[in-house]
């Protein structure tokens, strides 16, 4: 079956560092989404990409989206204490019909003040 | 608006008993997903309904099944309980039909633990 696998699965980081998350499809996605889990909490949605080749920015978050829709990017600028948690890519059957979405193991990030 | 809800936040059951997980969409979304979390599996698709009906269903024995009300609210159970079953059970309200372009909203869960 279709899986989505993200590396690395953990990164520690000293604050000011930056810090990039990839996420790999087995088969093309329809699109993909970036959830972030804080400690102790539940997934919070970040951003959804649906175009090939798309580069989105929220502040100090870039989400890139591959050319051939089957990887997909994070990239945190000067992390924060506050980006500590671990950071979710998932994306649905290319089929499209489905509201079903298959997560990434995800990538834990640790921030050293 | 309010988030999504859920309800036990915890549960404690032992094997071979059933349960039954309860999930309050954010007013206006008529699809609910439900997830499973555990450390070594990760977030696993259980299944998801809109209107009432099961659109689409994980790789999940049929043990767990649920439902959705005409309020949209939706329930699920867990029979015939395993220890293999403690995990956070997570749902997600979505404004759209599962077409999959469509952003999930997470209630804080329900930790289940078996015993």
């Amino acid at each position: 079956g279709q899986q989505v696998m993200q590396i690395p699965q953990y990164q520690h980081v000293q604050e000011g560092e930056d810090f990039t998350t990839y996420c790999n499809s087995s088969t093309t996605l329809s699109n993909i989404q970036w959830y972030k889990q804080r400690p102790g909490g539940h997934p919070v949605f970040l951003i959804q990409l649906v175009k090939s080749g798309e580069v989105k920015k929220q502040k100090r978050l870039t989400f890139q989206f591959g050319e051939a829709k089957k990887n997909s990017s994070l990239h945190i600028t000067a992390t924060q204490t506050t980006d500590v948690g671990t950071y979710f890519c998932a994306g649905p059957p290319y089929s499209g019909n489905t509201g079903k979405l298959i997560f990434g193991q995800g990538t834990t990030l640790q921030v050293k003040p | 608006k309010a988030g999504v809800t859920q309800t036990p936040r915890y549960l404690i059951k032992t094997r071979g008993q059933q349960v039954t997980l309860s999930c309050s969409p954010i007013s206006g979304h008529r699809s609910v997903s439900w997830y499973q979390q555990t450390p070594g599996q990760g977030l696993q698709f259980l299944f998801e309904y809109f209107s009432e009906t099961q659109r689409n269903k994980g790789n999940f024995p049929g043990r767990f099944s649920g439902r959705q009300f005409s309020n949209s609210r939706s329930e699920m159970n867990v029979s015939t309980l395993e220890l293999g079953d403690s995990a956070l059970y997570l749902c997600a309200s979505s404004p759209r039909v599962g077409d999959g372009a469509s952003e999930q909203y997470f209630g804080p869960g329900t930790r289940l633990t078996v015993t």
